[in-house]
Parts: structure tokens; sequence; C-alpha cells
């Protein structure tokens, strides 16, 4: 069975900052998706990025970016000119690459990020 | 836009009660999941169903039934609930496109008193 595992359980940056949250994942698979989601604190899951296993090229939306080092089995994302709304819960997420019943989702533990003012 | 609603944002509940959570689908998706979310533990599959009266158990089934009756709606069931019971419940619905990400409602937060 897949994990994945955010050591991380908070972060804290001064705005303006970049900070740097670490996943790691278990899996014997080639073929996979990796996700970053957002939760404010209304609860609501948003999608920050996603990551195509076969793709070499990290993948980046304005200030997100990831790391993917796919040897390593790691997938961090990097927040840069952090902004106050970007505290929230960050949660790293696995799918498989090959269609299975349901395609669901295995989480890690989350990580907090405060943004200091 | 898709929408995924859930019945109750915050639902207070006793003891041995037996307890329904509905999460409403609206853009035709094949697949819904119910999660648990406890910190630290980021969120848990409970069952997940692929088509109407399909279903599957995750990685945390004990004490909890699901019923998928229309492709809408999934229905997750506290038979009698315990106060380990007490959480925050997402429901999420997704497509057959393994690209793409499912879309989840506002969670439920359930407190078993």
């Amino acid at each position: 069975a897949q994990t994945v595992t955010q050591s991380q359980p908070e972060m804290s940056v001064q705005e303006a900052e970049t900070v740097t949250l670490s996943c790691t994942y278990d899996t014997s698979e080639s073929d996979y998706y990796l996700f970053w989601y957002k939760q404010p604190p209304s609860r609501q899951m948003i999608l920050v990025i996603r990551q195509e296993a076969y793709k070499q090229q990290n993948a980046t939306e304005n200030r997100f970016s990831v790391n993917f080092q796919k040897a390593a089995k790691s997938f961090s994302l990097k927040i840069s000119d952090s902004q106050l709304g970007d505290a929230a819960m960050y949660f790293c997420a696995y799918r498989r690459g090959s269609a299975a019943a349901g395609n669901k989702l295995t989480f890690g533990g989350g990580t907090r990020v405060l943004v200091k003012p | 836009d898709v929408k995924v609603t859930q019945s109750s944002r915050y639902l207070v509940k006793r003891t041995g009660e037996k307890v329904f959570l509905e999460c409403v689908q609206d853009m035709d998706h094949e697949n819904m999941f119910w999660y648990r979310q406890d910190p630290g533990l980021g969120l848990r599959l409970i069952y997940f169903s692929y088509d109407v009266k399909m279903k599957e158990k995750g990685d945390i089934p004990e004490g909890y039934s699901v019923s998928r009756e229309k492709k809408e709606r999934f229905s997750l069931i506290l038979e009698s609930a315990s106060t380990n019971q007490t959480s925050m419940y997402l429901c999420a619905s997704s497509d057959q496109v393994l690209a793409r990400s499912p879309n989840f409602g506002p969670g439920t937060r359930l407190t078993v008193t």
C-alpha cells in the first residue's frame, strides 16, 4: 500500500519570504500523480498544484512550485513571496497512474503554514 | 463549476445514535469518496464508490457503512455513534480522468457526546 509522509507538522514564514514544505511517499509503481492541496480555515480543499510522475519538468503555478525527485520519492512544495492568504493546512496526496476502481487519493498528515506579517 | 455539497457543516450527536452524513455532487461523477480528517493523521479513506450500488472499503471502514442508491448521492452511516468518531468528515467526487483532482465538499464537523 502506498504511504505519504509530511514530516513538518507546522512551518512559519515571514510575509514575502519563501517556505518549502516536504513530502515523501512510498510506492512500487512507476506511473502516478502527486498533488498538493491547501485547506484554509473555511475547510474547503483547494488544489494547489499537480505533478505527473512521467514528466521530468517540475510543475509551477504562479508563486507555487514543486521539486519532484522521483528516485528519492520526494515531492516538496515551495511557496514564494508568501502572503497572509497562504496561511492554511497543506496536504500532499498520491494517486496511482493506472486505472483502478475509484481512483482514490492517499494523503499525508498535513503541514500547517503560519504567515507572519 | 463542480459542486459537492454536504448536508451539514456541524453536527452534534449522542453516543449510540444512528447518524447519516449526506453528500451530493452535480457533475455526474462516477467516483465518490468519504474521508475522515484528524489532526496529524491527514485524510483517511473510509469508503468509496465507483458506481451506483458499488462500494469498497477504504483504510478505516470499521464502524461505518455507506449507501449509493443514486449516482449523485453518497451517504455515510454511523450505525451506533461513538465518541471516537468525533471528527471532520469530507466527501469528494471525481470522474475517471486520473490527472484530474477530485472535487471536495466543505466538510462536516461531527461531535459525538
